[in-house]
């Protein structure tokens, strides 16, 4: 069945470094959305991409889809204390399904 | 403000016992879903449901039962014949809109914990 990976698995910066998260999924995807999970909260949705080699930015973070389709990524410049949290990238498998497959995810401590 | 609703935030297990979580929206969102998550596994698909009466499996159904007899309300049920349900379980709902480009994120609902015990 369809996998997304997520790396690193953890990621501890200094306040003021970059970050980035790769995502990589085992099929094509027919668009991937991101999302942010504070600790002991819930997942919040933050973006979606759909266009092959779509980049898209909020901000402090920017978004990439791959020009295959099959990977992203997400890098935060100049992190912040209020960038601690897990990201998770999501995909649904080409053509289009209603399922929406999580990756691993990636912890992100910052540290002040 | 709308919202998803899970209750109860916490909940505790006898072996054998079934529970059911509930799941409120008033978003009048169409599709809902119940996720499980495990510590550093990421959120894997129990069931899915993008209308009223029907549902569908998701990657880890066994264990799990759901219906969907109102818009607003998917409570998740876990059975006894669920061999390890410690985990997380967090509800979601979508917009649904026609198309494979066009769909929304989903919104999530704050969460049940739940510990067998």
């Amino acid at each position: 069945g369809q996998q997304v990976m997520q790396i690193p698995q953890y990621q501890h910066v200094q306040e003021g470094e970059d970050f980035t998260t790769y995502c990589n999924s085992s099929t094509t995807l027919s668009n991937i959305q991101w999302y942010k999970q504070r600790p002991g909260g819930h997942p919040v949705f933050l973006i979606q991409l759909v266009k092959s080699g779509e980049v898209k930015k909020q901000k402090r973070l920017t978004f990439q889809f791959g020009e295959a389709k099959k990977n992203s990524s997400l890098h935060i410049t100049a992190t912040q204390t209020t960038d601690v949290g897990t990201y998770f990238c999501a995909g649904r498998q080409a053509p289009y399904t209603d399922k929406l497959i999580f990756g691993t995810g990636t912890r992100l401590q910052v540290f002040p | 403000d709308g919202g998803i609703t899970q209750s109860p935030k916490y909940l505790f297990r006898k072996e054998g016992q079934n529970v059911t979580l509930s799941c409120e929206q008033n978003l009048n969102h169409d599709a809902m879903y119940w996720y499980r998550q495990d510590p550093g596994q990421g959120l894997r698909l129990i069931y899915y449901s993008q209308i009223v009466n029907d549902f569908q499996k998701g990657d880890i159904a066994e264990g799990y039962s759901v219906s969907r007899e109102k818009k607003e309300s998917f409570p998740l049920t876990v059975t006894s014949a669920q061999k390890n349900p410690t985990a997380f379980y967090l509800c979601a709902s979508r917009r649904q809109r026609q198309g494979a480009a066009e769909n929304y994120g989903y919104t999530f609902g704050s969460g049940t914990r739940l510990t067998v015990v």
